[in-house]
């Protein structure tokens, strides 16, 4: 397995601010993906990260409202741009770890409030 | 439309009962399967997988689920439960379609056990 940490554990925001969400895995890994859950909602994909390249998003979600760094193996950035009160919710990073194994391991996550 | 299909928002049981939580999933192939576990306010924790083989797979604390392909289902099953089992369970399925790379959630269960 991997273990994933995340900062801040949560956060509250003015709207049309932007903030920062940082992901550190414990070990190196291949790619790491961000999720995005409202309450009492399921997990939506947001975006794959692999190092060295821009990130992949899924359908809703853009690099300018969301843009994601992933400067080496370990380390993953999401932003929330000009954030909105429809961006509150948690947000969670996850990755593989390096034994081939296709599960995800998943941060604690994130709770974003926008006021 | 491709999905993985939770009927049960909340479920109640009483302590000891035995528990089945639903999955069914709608995929092109056979996707790979996965049972997670959220307590209050943590991540997410992997239960089991299903990859191939024995339909049937164990995961940690008693859980068990059983895979079928004739009904696309993937259901979690556990003979005794604890009140300590309390919690949002999502089935997660990562289908060929994204060469098993990604992985979409049902809206999961809310479980309620009952001393």
């Amino acid at each position: 397995s991997v273990l994933l940490y995340q900062k801040p554990n949560r956060d509250i925001c003015q709207s049309g601010t932007s903030l920062k969400i940082q992901c550190v895995a414990d070990s190196q890994v291949v790619s790491m993906f961000w999720y995005q859950q409202f309450q009492e909602q399921s997990l939506m994909l947001m975006a794959t990260a692999n190092e060295g390249s821009e990130a992949t998003y899924e359908s809703g979600f853009t690099k300018d409202k969301f843009p994601i760094s992933r400067p080496n193996l370990t380390f993953s950035t999401l932003t929330v741009n000009n954030a909105r009160p429809g961006d509150s919710s948690i947000y969670f990073c996850s990755s593989r770890d390096g034994t081939g194994g296709i599960e995800q391991y998943f941060g604690p996550g994130t709770r974003l409030t926008v006021l | 439309a491709q999905s993985v299909t939770q009927p049960d928002a909340r479920v109640t049981v009483s302590e000891g009962a035995s528990l089945q939580l639903r999955c069914k999933y709608s995929y092109s192939g056979t996707p790979y399967l996965f049972w997670y576990v959220q307590y209050q306010r943590q991540g997410l924790q992997l239960l089991l997988k299903y990859y191939s083989g024995d339909p049937v797979v164990q995961g940690v604390n008693g859980f068990e689920a059983e895979f079928s392909k004739s009904d696309s289902s993937f259901h979690l099953r556990k003979a005794s439960v604890h009140w300590s089992d309390s919690a949002v369970y999502f089935c997660a399925a990562s289908p060929p379609n994204t060469g098993y790379q990604n992985f979409y959630f049902g809206k999961g269960t809310s479980l309620t056990v009952i001393p």
